[in-house]
């Protein structure tokens, strides 16, 4: 099994451009987050899904945009790209609610924006 | 808002024992453990549910005390394998967020 696939794994983009990084996962989870790490911050929530065609906002939900048309993928997007999105972003999948199970994450996109 | 971990860092020599501590501002209803190797995804360690429960990994463990809003690691006998990132993973109600501390830099020497 695949687990939890990030694409892409890196990207630079340009203040002003758009993008969309995807999440796939074959393990038939119903919860799936997306994360930014950055340096002494630890990992912050973005947005997460209960569902296929649900979502969430999480801590720092602003410049972001997301949708789970389809159970197995989660997207997020970015309208306009700022420098401060410069991360780190790691997508995660859990088949239970976060309060009772463990979250499965992919390998991370690293973004830069200039 | 995020919980909050200390130390920030330390250094281990092999063999020596650990304690990373986790608390919230917020009631907790559950805590998750996470390590995290330099350019890796974090691995879950284990969960420790509301009750007060005592979890073992090996000779890593962890407690949950529900009153204090607090959760401790305990690493035993450190290994060079135990390096890394911990993070400690809340969450403070039903919903599905999961929300983590700024983590732990954990280093073990020889």
């Amino acid at each position: 099994n695949a687990g939890v696939t990030q694409t892409p794994k890196f990207r630079v983009l340009k203040t002003g451009q758009s993008m969309t990084l995807l999440c796939a996962q074959d393990m038939n989870h119903e919860y799936m987050y997306w994360y930014r790490q950055d340096p002494g911050m630890g990992l912050r929530l973005i947005h997460y899904s209960v569902g296929e065609g649900t979502t969430a906002k999480g801590e720092v939900p602003d410049g972001y945009n997301v949708s789970r048309l389809k159970k197995q993928n989660f997207l997020l997007g970015l309208e306009s790209a700022a420098p401060s999105q410069t991360s780190v972003y790691f997508c995660a999948s859990s088949p239970f609610r976060s309060n009772t199970g463990e979250l499965f994450f992919g390998e991370g996109s690293r973004l830069t924006v200039l | 808002q995020q919980p909050v971990q200390s130390p920030q860092a330390v250094i281990l020599r092999e063999g020596e024992d650990a304690v990373i501590n986790c608390s919230s501002s917020k009631a907790l209803y559950s805590v998750h453990w996470y390590r995290q190797k330099h350019g890796e995804a974090p691995v879950f360690l284990m969960i420790l549910l509301k009750g007060g429960e005592q979890k073992g990994h090996d000779k890593i463990s962890a407690s949950f005390n529900e009153k204090k809003q607090q959760s401790s690691l305990y690493l035993t006998a450190s290994q060079l394998s135990y390096s890394g990132t911990y993070f400690c993973g809340a969450v403070t109600g039903t919903a599905s967020k999961l929300t983590f501390g700024t983590g732990t830099r954990l280093q073990v020497t020889l």
